[in-house]
């Protein structure tokens, strides 16, 4: 079955110390890997595309790397705005092409 | 630009009482999902439409929910009649790509509470 695990599922840090996300998936057919970012009562909001296997993008604080089992968003020096849920989600081929999100993880930045 | 319009942004009903939820998508884009999002868990799809066809509604509910998307723009779930395990928040999402690039853009949701 194809799956989509985020962990930690909540990270707490002080402002400045960096830590990383992992998002880790069983699928068959992966077309490509995805992170939105989703602030409360809101609706996720896209950050980055990775297609394959040792592609990284980057965006002010984060980072994303992509490996054939797991990404990681990694957050360097993060400020208390960081603050929010990141969504990991892969797209797929079953049958029909589907987009997989996984459960998030809760991050918050301390001041 | 305005984004992805969606309403109502709560609702508290009954059980077995119907609900609706209306979408206005972002101009030009012409695939439309609506995902189904339970505290704490990441979305789930419950159908996508290539204009005004849906092409993948394997994920939907069929014995109480239905949705259509006229003219290709507008859409609207409907859920009857509403059970206790419908309570979640209803997010609509649209892309201009196709969701091949990952890059949907997401409405800030309806908030379904049933009692």
């Amino acid at each position: 079955e194809d799956q989509v695990t985020q962990s930690p599922e909540a990270l707490r840090l002080q402002e400045g110390e960096s830590s990383s996300l992992n998002c880790s998936y069983t699928v068959s057919g992966l077309r490509g890997l995805f992170w939105y970012r989703q602030d409360p009562g809101k609706g996720p909001e896209f950050l980055f595309t990775l297609y394959s296997a040792g592609e990284e993008k980057e965006k002010e604080r984060l980072k994303a790397t992509l490996t054939k089992k797991e990404s990681f968003l990694h957050i360097t020096a993060p400020k208390p705005e960081d603050s929010a849920t990141y969504l990991c989600a892969v797209s797929i081929i079953q049958g029909a092409q589907k987009l997989v999100f996984g459960q998030g993880t809760r991050l918050t930045i301390n001041p | 630009e305005a984004g992805v319009v969606q309403s109502p942004r709560y609702k508290i009903i009954e059980k077995k009482q119907p609900v609706a939820f209306w979408c206005n998508p972002i101009s030009g884009h012409n695939t439309l999902y609506w995902y189904r999002q339970n505290l704490g868990q990441g979305p789930e799809l419950l159908i996508r439409y290539e204009n005004e066809e849906a092409v993948d509604d394997s994920q939907l509910p069929k014995d109480r929910f239905s949705a259509e998307r006229l003219k290709g723009v507008d859409s609207t779930l409907k859920i009857q009649p509403a059970e206790l395990g419908d309570s979640a928040v209803y997010l609509c999402a649209s892309s201009s790509f196709g969701w091949n690039t990952g890059e949907l853009f997401f409405g800030e949701g309806s908030r379904l509470t049933v009692l």
